[in-house]
């Protein structure tokens, strides 16, 4: 079983929709949960960083965490074509500088004008 | 907000040399990077943890000896694929947390660098 499950869709959904995007995963010492969003050939850039459970909010974009599920999520209102990528959560257990990431496969998003 | 430096951002070598891969922090202090590699179509698996003025720690089945990496200061980390092999062909992507006091800014990737050993 891998640490971090997370399905790799591909997912599809209409310019306007409400997407929402989920990893689990069986590790409970992960404190620090994000989502990445990464284009065709280019490097993740980190959307959503958080700590511990809970929900943040930016702009469009919420991510939440469920600890005692073992669970995140990222919900992205009012989806535009320039959302269609490659959505990467990931995770880490580690305090101060270290701590590596582990990540989910991907889930794919292409969202349709 | 924190900016990450990868060069170059496509390399194409022979099979055999050598390849070198900058990542710089450009606007904050990294004592810890990360080397990444991203096969098609899939998710990016850690190769290293490169810390700043010692020996980087390897992930199991990364060969250290192919792979080396350098730490020599708190905004440069390099990646030298030794003896490239086409095998070896990949994205490598570099990251670094950037933690400034109190205040935690999360993990910060470079570009990436799209190898290709012919």
């Amino acid at each position: 079983q891998k640490e971090v499950e997370q399905d790799p869709g591909p997912l599809s959904v209409p310019e306007g929709a409400i997407v929402s995007l989920n990893c689990t995963y069986s590790n409970s010492a992960f404190q620090y949960f994000m989502w990445y969003r990464q284009y065709s050939r280019k490097g993740p850039e980190l959307l959503m960083y958080t700590y511990s459970s809970g929900n943040k909010e930016d702009g469009r974009f919420t991510a939440q965490v469920d600890k005692s599920s073992k669970y995140i999520s990222l919900f992205i209102r009012d989806s535009q074509p320039s959302d269609s990528a490659t959505y990467l959560c990931a995770m880490s257990a580690g305090s101060g500088n270290t701590g590596k990431l582990i990540f989910g496969q991907g889930t794919t998003l292409q969202v349709k004008p | 907000g924190a900016v990450v430096s990868q060069h170059p951002s496509r390399v194409i070598c022979k099979s055999g040399t050598s390849v070198k891969i900058e990542c710089r922090s450009l606007d904050f202090q990294a004592t810890t990077m990360f080397w990444y590699r991203q096969f098609p179509k899939q998710s990016l698996m850690l190769m290293a943890t490169s810390n700043e003025g010692s020996k980087a720690t390897y992930e199991q089945g990364v060969e250290k000896d192919k792979f080396l990496i350098n730490h020599a200061s708190l905004t440069l980390s390099t990646l030298t694929v030794t003896s490239a092999h086409p095998e070896d062909s990949s994205f490598y992507i570099c990251s670094a947390r950037d933690r400034q006091g109190l205040k935690d800014y999360g993990y910060t990737f470079g570009s990436g660098t799209r190898l290709t050993v012919v």
